[in-house]
């Protein structure tokens, strides 16, 4: 069965610090993994990582995947209060247009 | 256009009522899906339309029926549903099934 876990479930922090998501997965047929960032209602589209080593960034939010060690990590560098959400890790498998989604990560940025 | 509208954004109903979502995107994408999300939980699949056409049903109860009227539009039609369906419906799009998905704002859904 495709399983997708992040860690850690919950996490506070104060503004400025640097925080590290993690997301480990084991699928059949991978084809990519998607982090997402979610406050009250919707999901927003972060990253989508299809190849090992290569580093994606926006702005203060990297990520980074390993297929060889099967995960993934996203970093928030000098957090702040906004960055506070759910981060979203899921997997799509290259057959049927399925995501799996992992539990999410709760983030708290305190000011 | 680049978003994914969701109407209404609050709904409740009662158990005997009949009631539709409805779902819209303007930028061409050809896959659309439907997700249900409960409360600090990960949002789970209930369908997925690729060209139109119906291509996942995650054996979801046939109280809950999905239409795609057209390339741009997706409905969620409900009845007899019960108090624990209440949930945050979302749902997405992607340009071609197996793309990045891109979610909508979602309905909040009550059910007494």
């Amino acid at each position: 069965e495709d399983k997708v876990v992040q860690s850690p479930l919950s996490l506070v922090v104060h503004e400025g610090d640097t925080v590290t998501l993690n997301c480990s997965y084991e699928v059949t047929n991978f084809r990519s993994l998607l982090w997402y960032k979610q406050e009250k209602k919707a999901p927003t589209f972060l990253f989508m990582l299809t190849s090992s080593g290569i580093e994606k960034k926006s702005g203060r939010l990297s990520s980074i995947l390993d297929k060889k060690e099967l995960f993934s990590i996203l970093n928030i560098t000098a957090t702040q209060t906004g960055d506070s959400a759910v981060y979203l890790c899921a997997v799509e498998t290259l057959y049927g247009n399925k995501l799996v989604f992992g539990a999410g990560t709760i983030l708290r940025v305190k000011s | 256009d680049t978003e994914v509208t969701q109407t209404p954004k609050h709904l409740v109903m009662g158990m005997t009522n009949k009631k539709s979502l409805k779902c819209e995107q303007h930028m061409g994408h050809r896959a659309m899906y439907w997700y249900k999300q409960k409360a600090k939980k990960p949002p789970e699949l209930m369908f997925v339309y690729s060209y139109e056409k119906l291509s996942i049903n995650e054996s979801v109860p046939s109280r809950f029926s999905p239409e795609c009227p057209n390339s741009s539009l997706l409905n969620l039609h409900l009845h007899a549903l019960q108090p624990e369906d209440s949930a945050l419906y979302l749902c997405a799009s992607s340009h071609f099934p197996s793309d990045t998905q891109y979610f909508g704002p979602g309905t909040r859904l009550t059910v007494l």
